[in-house]
């Protein structure tokens, strides 16, 4: 089994779509997890944490599975601005501390 | 600075020649990242630093990959006798602390080994 592993879309989705994404991770001691966007030939940037108690900033949803590994993102009323490669990054070792890593990205293409 | 420096933005180089990218981390970052993305592909993890010492080395694709930082700050990453398949961008994350928080990245090196 991969270490992070996300299915990579595309999907493609109108305007004010709700759409979800999963990314799941193989070692079950990690414990920080994240959701980066990389816009088209351009760095990642960090959207959002994800907290066991789940995190929602705006439209944007994140939630944790750890008895099944993985984590997801919604994205409610999708906006074309939405539209990117989004990156779940998961900390290789148990707790905080050490490196991040990322899966290989799932494309989101929102049309009008 | 303001975020991670990287440099050069573009490396064009001949297929044997050895070449060192450069990253700036964000003042007061601890922890450096090296990652490598070839073209329409996910990051590749390959060094990680806290400080100066390299705890996770472990993504370096062979000994021709090697990597250091110097008073807590910069890093260069060397590749020797660079090949094409080392074509890709190259890109440095830099964090707070030394827990797997928010990284920085910078906006990468485009290394094209002809």
């Amino acid at each position: 089994r991969k270490e992070v592993e996300q299915d990579p879309g595309p999907f493609n989705v109108p305007e004010g779509a709700t759409v979800a994404f999963n990314c799941t991770y193989s070692n079950s001691a990690s414990q920080s997890f994240f959701w980066y966007r990389q816009d088209c030939r351009k760095e990642p940037k960090l959207l959002m944490s994800v907290y066991s108690s789940g995190n929602e900033d705006g439209r944007f949803t994140a939630q944790l599975n750890r008895a099944s590994q993985y984590i997801s993102l919604l994205i409610r009323d999708s906006k074309l601005s939405d539209s990117a490669t989004y990156l779940c990054a998961v900390n290789r070792y148990g707790g905080s501390q050490g490196n991040l890593i990322f899966g290989k990205g799932t494309k989101l293409s929102v049309k009008p | 600075g303001a975020g991670v420096s990287q440099s050069p933005s573009n490396k064009v180089t001949e297929k044997g020649k050895d070449v060192e990218l450069r990253c700036d981390p964000i003042s007061g970052h601890t922890a450096l990242y090296w990652y490598r993305q070839s073209l329409g592909q996910g990051l590749e993890f390959l060094i990680y630093f806290q400080g100066n010492s390299a705890p996770d080395k472990s993504g370096l694709p062979s000994d021709r990959f090697s990597a250091e930082r110097t008073g807590g700050s910069v890093s260069t990453l060397t590749i020797q006798r660079t090949q094409q398949e080392d074509s890709a961008v190259y890109l440095c994350a830099s964090s707070r602390q030394y827990s797997a928080e928010k990284l920085f990245f910078g906006s990468g090196t485009q290394l094209s080994v002809l």
